[in-house]
């Protein structure tokens, strides 16, 4: 069955970088756009990123756009999202999610990993 | 990113039906069309209904979804306890090329 599993998620302070990933399994990466959605504790969801299936196209919500970048290596079935300028907003549950091209749908979603971005 | 309009609440008794409600624009719903999540708490959400209508296999029949115009709708029969949940729509912005999630409608199952 599906499965993805997010990583990476610690405490950092403000300014500094992360990296997250998302280890996937249990059906063919290579050929599913993947994203990457946040979620502060309590509050909604708020979609962050967006990769093609083959990494030709990435689209960025404009709260991140200029400091994360997302990326996928297929050969490891692995999703990445490499956070820069951490900020306080930034603080959040990191999901990452499938999407089957033309479904327009967030299919799977991972378990998530925290993120906390604290002096 | 402007996102969807969601009632952030609905309170219904059990055995009755609520309808959840998800309201755009021409750009977005009324677009390539709206996905309907439930989030159970402390849950990862988990995908209802896609491209307006359409279930995954393996969700309730209970679960139906529309769309009319700019607005879609997420209605659920027989509202059983583990039915009580939040509900997000979401949608791709064609003119913003960006996701949008409603603000997200938490039910109450009286």
């Amino acid at each position: 069955q599906v499965q993805l599993v997010e990583s990476g998620g610690s405490v950092v302070q403000p300014g500094r970088s992360l990296r997250l990933s998302c280890a996937a399994s249990g059906f063919t990466f290579s050929t599913y756009l993947m994203h990457w959605v946040r979620q502060t504790p309590g509050k909604g969801l708020e979609w962050v990123a967006l990769i093609w299936y083959d990494g030709s196209n990435r689209f960025y919500a404009d709260s991140v756009k200029g400091r994360f970048t997302i990326s996928r290596d297929n050969s490891k079935n692995t999703l990445y999202l490499e956070m820069n300028s951490l900020r306080a907003e930034d603080t959040a549950v990191y999901y990452c999610a499938t999407e089957i091209l033309g479904d327009y749908a967030f299919d799977y979603w991972g378990q998530g990993t925290l993120v906390t971005v604290s002096s | 990113q402007a996102g969807l309009t969601q009632p952030p609440s609905v309170s219904k008794g059990l055995r009755q039906t609520a309808t959840l409600t998800c309201t755009g624009n021409n750009n977005n719903v009324g677009n390539e069309g709206v996905a309907w999540l439930q989030q159970l708490q402390g849950h990862p959400p988990k995908l209802l209904s896609y491209r307006n209508k359409n279930r995954p296999s393996g969700i309730s029949e209970r679960f139906s979804a529309s769309r009319s115009g700019n607005t879609a709708s997420l209605t659920i029969t027989g509202l059983q306890p583990e039915d009580e949940s939040d509900y997000y729509c979401s949608a791709w912005d064609s003119s913003l090329s960006a996701w949008v999630f409603g603000g997200g409608t938490k039910l109450t199952v009286l």
